[in-house]
């Protein structure tokens, strides 16, 4: 099975950083994915990685380490709205593409 | 393109009795998962299809689920003689062959009383 671990919540100050961290235990990696779910609404996209290093997407940024089975997601300049959890999830190999979630990183913006 | 869609958004039953979600993929996306997400956590897989075929199933999936994929578009879930312990968010997702990413939608929350 896989273990994928992260913290339950962190807070931070609008126009602030915050970087989420990740890790896991897995067989047969495939990619690592970061989805942002807002309170009472469905997971949507926000990074993939498969290979090491980082990836940038505006004011979000997602970083892999597969020897280390590590990941963070970067989030800069925050507003207001980027309050919600943040969803770390693994895709293994003959897995039917599934993805095994982590519990998700509650992040709360305060002004 | 409007998305992942769910029917109904939300369910009220009563113990014992059997409910049914309906799931529409984004058009022409063959595969379909269902997820169940309880309060406070990430979302748990439940079962995967390719068009048609039902390819994986959790040991979440009690022998009181079934899920469907009859035309490889649209995907029932049942669920029989519910538990209160079923109470939990039901999200579906689609994606195309050959990209990785799954788009969810909105979910069905269920709630047995």
């Amino acid at each position: 099975g896989q273990n994928i671990d992260q913290p339950t919540e962190m807070t931070a100050t609008e126009g602030a950083i915050v970087q989420i961290n990740c890790t896991y235990q897995t067989s047969g990696f495939n990619g690592l994915f970061w989805y942002q779910q807002h309170a009472g609404e469905a997971p949507t996209f926000l990074s993939y990685n498969v290979l090491d290093g980082l990836e940038e997407k505006g004011r979000f940024s997602s970083f892999l380490s597969r020897s280390k089975g590590y990941s963070y997601l970067l989030l800069k300049e925050l507003q207001m709205k980027d309050s919600a959890s943040y969803l770390c999830a693994v895709r293994v190999w003959a897995a039917g593409n599934k993805l095994t979630f982590g519990g998700g990183t509650r992040v709360l913006v305060k002004p | 393109d409007t998305g992942v869609s769910q029917d109904p958004r939300h369910k009220i039953t009563k113990r014992g009795q059997n409910v049914t979600f309906r799931c529409d993929p984004i058009s022409e996306h063959n595969r379909l998962y269902w997820y169940r997400q309880t309060l406070g956590q990430g979302p748990e897989f439940l079962t995967y299809f390719q068009n048609e075929a039902q390819l994986e199933k959790s040991r979440l999936l009690s022998d009181r689920f079934s899920a469907e994929r009859p035309k490889g578009s649209f995907s029932t879930l049942e669920i029989q003689r519910t538990e209160q312990g079923d109470s939990a968010m039901y999200l579906c997702a689609s994606s195309p062959t050959g990209e990785e990413t799954q788009y969810f939608g909105p979910g069905t929350r269920l709630l047995v009383l």
